[in-house]
């Protein structure tokens, strides 16, 4: 049973385009919701974290939007960029972490 | 500082056989965990290890189990190998074991079952 759900699976952007990942999820067990970034042959990097007590959190050109009524978040790339080309995965953290199946973003220069 | 590190990088096995992999957790980190990814797919959390015990279990049958030593380092073992184990065994690092500590992944070890 998938606990969280990720879309799209793939998303292609132009450079200076924003770049938008949507993750939906079940439990309300669930407390932390974080964002991984992973590039072929690496492990996931945390990129960005959220607590359900705030609807926002925003670094650099990274901002998590979080909904909880919903049940849903998203993650928002602003001015994408060809480096930002990689696997994205959202997590839902409550007793155990559970993670969305990815998606793949090309940006294209 | 070295991040987390494991090994091997790659491993072909056959079904039925046993496997063992290792990682070693970023410094000042004591809490190791274990995830299983699949091609095209997220990482699925298999177990964690801290102060030498398992502390938290995913789905994941016993033919799975682990081990942390002293020194925070830790293993993973797989019996009876199957070929849908084949897939990217992660491990990840955090400073402390509460749901919310950032985890720290090193870049995995490839598995195939043949």
């Amino acid at each position: 049973q998938q606990q969280v759900k990720q879309s799209p699976q793939s998303l292609i952007v132009q450079k200076g385009g924003i770049s938008i990942i949507n993750c939906a999820y079940e439990n309300t067990a669930f407390d932390y919701f974080p964002w991984y970034q992973q590039f072929p042959g690496k492990g996931p990097a945390l990129l960005i974290a959220i607590r359900p007590d705030v609807s926002e959190k925003k670094e650099g050109r990274f901002t998590i939007s979080f909904n909880k009524s919903a049940k849903q978040f998203s993650l928002h790339i602003m001015d994408s960029q060809p480096g930002d080309s990689a696997t994205y995965f959202c997590a839902a953290v409550g007793y155990i972490p559970t993670f969305g199946r990815g998606t793949s973003l090309i940006v294209h220069p | 500082d070295a991040g987390v590190t494991q090994s091997p990088t790659h491993l072909i096995k056959t079904r039925g056989q046993q496997v063992t992999l290792r990682c070693s957790p970023k410094s000042g980190h004591d809490t190791v965990s274990w995830y299983q990814q699949a091609l095209g797919q997220g990482p699925q959390f298999i177990f964690q290890y801290y102060e030498e015990e398992e502390r938290q279990r995913g789905n994941f049958p016993d033919r799975f189990s682990g081990h942390q030593f002293p020194n925070y380092s830790s293993e993973l073992n797989v019996n009876a190998l199957l070929l849908g184990d084949s897939a990217l065994y992660l491990c990840a690092s955090s400073p402390t074991r509460g749901y919310n500590s950032p985890l720290h992944f090193g870049n995995g070890t490839r598995l195939t079952v043949t």
